[in-house]
């Protein structure tokens, strides 16, 4: 099956870049995905990524997938108070039926 | 589009009461459908998932049970609440394995 691993806290100051980062183990992984928790809400979907491909950009969010060494990443451009959360990401194999969810980044970010 | 309703958004229940909780898909069919739930951590643990009506499986044995009655319902029940089913449950859905999951707005449970 698939492990995935998260640190558990980041802190930046407002305007700067934040880096997420996620390790997994399971090579077959087809999709990589990044979600987003605010404070009493559900998980919401910011981006995915196919595993044929190493970069997708999408506004201030940046992933990044290293196959290699089964890293996974998701840049935040200018960061805001907003971006404040917990980040999961998550990956699928091709025989798991459901996503296998990292443990969460708590990204707080500093006036 | 399609769109997840997940209602209570809080409940406080005594410990040894019955539990009901439910989901709705609006906008798809035949969708897979997911509950999970979230304890005080931040982990995120599959109890059920059904990839069609009257089809459950179970992850983990518990003290809850789901039932999916119709295509775009799924339903979390419990007869007799423990203490430890205190959580944050989230119902979930997708057009397959392999596709996002996109999430409800999440359930506060507490057993008091």
């Amino acid at each position: 099956g698939e492990d995935v691993e998260q640190s558990l806290f980041l802190s930046v100051r407002e305007g700067d870049s934040s880096v997420i980062n996620c390790t997994y183990t399971d090579s077959s992984s087809t999709y990589l995905y990044w979600y987003k928790q605010e404070p009493g809400a559900g998980l919401q979907l910011l981006t995915y990524i196919f595993s044929n491909m190493d970069m997708k950009q999408d506004q201030r969010l940046t992933v990044l997938l290293n196959k290699k060494d089964k890293h996974l990443s998701l840049r935040i451009a200018d960061t805001q108070t907003g971006d404040s959360a917990i980040y999961f990401c998550a990956g699928t194999s091709g025989s798991a039926r459901q996503l296998t969810f990292g443990s969460g980044t708590q990204l707080t970010v500093l006036p | 589009s399609q769109t997840i309703h997940q209602w209570p958004a809080t409940l406080v229940q005594p410990v040894g009461s019955p539990l009901s909780l439910e989901c709705t898909v609006e906008g798809t069919s035949n969708p897979n459908l997911y509950w999970y739930r979230q304890a005080a951590g931040r982990g995120l643990q599959l109890l059920f998932y059904s990839v069609g009506i009257g089809q459950i499986s179970s992850e983990v044995p518990q003290n809850l049970s789901a039932s999916r009655p119709q295509d775009r319902q799924f339903i979390l029940s419990s007869k007799k609440l423990l203490l430890s089913d205190s959580g944050f449950y989230l119902c979930a859905w997708n057009t397959g394995y392999n596709s996002p999951l996109h999430f409800g707005n999440g359930t506060r449970l507490t057993v008091t």
